[in-house]
């Protein structure tokens, strides 16, 4: 099956700091991936669609100049928390479908724990 | 997008049958039902979908009445390792850059 990545695992930054989240479709080649958010004993929050090759495309209340999404290819998709905060501090997990997948299976990351101090 | 409810938590013993149910009251005719699977700490995974009447597949059976406004996730002799939040998620999947959207999900806990 498909298979998505996404590297770190877990991150711990200090408040004010950057830290970037890489995005990876494996084994199959992804134009769109979605990035969500997920805060404890929450449910998934959709942050943003990122479209290789063109800019990405925010939900409304998230920030996309402290949240930069870059699609650079068709396999990797980075997340850049800047000037991150306690706040900022979540579960973040990407998806992605292959071509010819139906549109409701998407796959997702492991996920990536973020913990600012 | 159609709302969807589902309970909070659900509990269950190793063995048993559990049906989860969502409630979708304003579903749309184009709109399909779908299922994910989320364990602790991890991405959620894709289950199972419908559109009408029954599906089954190797994990699980999802069951929607004509009406449609509700369906009922059915996961047959449950262990251990399906405990996990139940997600339902409901939607005109269509087009190559839709999203999803989750709703408050199920933790069910399957017991020794």
């Amino acid at each position: 099956g498909a298979v998505v990545s996404q590297h770190p695992s877990r991150v711990i930054c200090k408040s004010g700091t950057s830290v970037k989240i890489e995005c990876r479709s494996l084994d199959f080649q992804a134009t769109t991936m979605f990035w969500y958010r997920q805060f404890p004993k929450q449910s998934l929050m959709l942050m943003a669609t990122s479209n290789e090759g063109s800019k990405a495309t925010y939900e409304q209340g998230v920030e996309k100049d402290k949240f930069l999404i870059n699609h650079a290819s068709l396999t990797l998709s980075t997340l850049t928390v800047t000037s991150a905060h306690p706040e900022d501090s979540s579960f973040y997990i990407c998806s992605a479908r292959p071509p010819g997948t139906p549109v409701y299976e998407q796959y997702f990351g492991p996920g990536t724990r973020l913990t600012v101090t | 997008l159609a709302k969807t409810t589902q309970p909070i938590s659900m509990d269950s013993y190793e063995g048993q049958e559990v049906n989860i149910t969502c409630s979708h009251n304003n579903i749309a005719t184009n709109d399909y039902i779908t299922w994910y699977q989320q364990f602790p700490s991890q991405g959620p995974r894709f289950i199972i979908q419908g559109y009408k009447t029954k599906v089954t597949n190797e994990v699980a059976s999802l069951f929607i009445p004509a009406d449609r406004k509700s369906s009922t996730l059915s996961l047959p002799r449950v262990s251990l390792s399906d405990t996990a939040v139940y997600y339902c998620l409901v939607g005109a999947f269509r087009g190559s850059a839709r999203q999803l959207t989750f709703g408050s999900g199920t933790q069910l806990t399957v017991l020794p």
